[in-house]
């Protein structure tokens, strides 16, 4: 079966400083990878995807992922967060095993950009 | 931009109502779908809906109904809410050759 795997609950940066949100993935075949993000009392707003190409993925908000095969991995990044950054995140991975695109959600990680 | 619209965002109902949850979306997309959020179980999927009148079980279909009539329009029915379905509703959307699923605002179901 698809799953994903956040690892993290929660993570806590300063503003300015760089950041990571885990993904691990397990996945039967090619994995199509999504980060979503949801703001307090708000629906969840795609940021980027990975398919197929390169391994580093640019999306909304001056965010990136990088996907690594090998360690099958889809970790979310950006170079300096802001305190507007501070949200709940999301990874997922489409199972392939149906004919829709059926998304399996990690349990999400909560992002807290202090000032 | 999509639009995906949850009518409703926050309803609290008695146990044993019948609950209907709207959405409605604006792009033409042939995909529709509901799923439930928890705490510390991430979103999950109730029913899909690839066109109009068809729909296919998700992960946790027990007690959930849902209805299709227009392409635009899909409809979330609990027959006799129960306390367990207090959560938070997803509605989302996509075309069937697409690969992004777009996300209503939610809506925040209570039932005591």
């Amino acid at each position: 079966a698809q799953s994903v795997a956040q690892p993290e609950d929660q993570v806590n940066v300063a503003e300015g400083n760089p950041l990571t949100v885990k993904c691990t993935y397990s996945v039967s075949g090619n994995p199509y990878l999504f980060w979503y993000v949801q703001y307090p009392n708000r629906g969840l707003q795609f940021l980027l995807k990975y398919i197929t190409g390169d391994n580093l993925v640019k999306g909304s908000y001056g965010f990136e992922a990088e996907f690594n095969k090998s360690q099958t991995s889809f970790h979310l990044k950006k170079p300096s967060a802001l305190v507007s950054d501070s949200a709940l995140y999301f990874c997922a991975v489409r199972d392939l095993n149906t004919g829709f695109q059926k998304l399996v959600f990690g349990t999400g990680t909560r992002l807290l950009v202090s000032p | 931009d999509v639009k995906v619209t949850q009518s409703s965002r926050y309803l609290v109902k008695r146990t044993g109502e019948k609950v209907f949850l709207e959405c409605v979306q604006d792009m033409d997309h042939e995909n529709m779908f509901w799923y439930r959020q928890d705490p510390g179980l991430g979103l999950r999927l109730i029913y899909f809906s690839y066109d109009v009148k068809m729909k296919e079980k998700g992960d946790i279909p027990e007690g959930y109904s849902v209805s299709r009539e227009k392409k635009e329009r899909f409809s979330l029915i609990l027959e006799s809410a129960s306390t367990n379905q207090t959560s938070m509703y997803l509605c989302a959307s996509a075309q069937s050759s697409g690969n992004t699923i777009y996300f209503g605002e939610g809506s925040w179901l209570t039932v005591v």
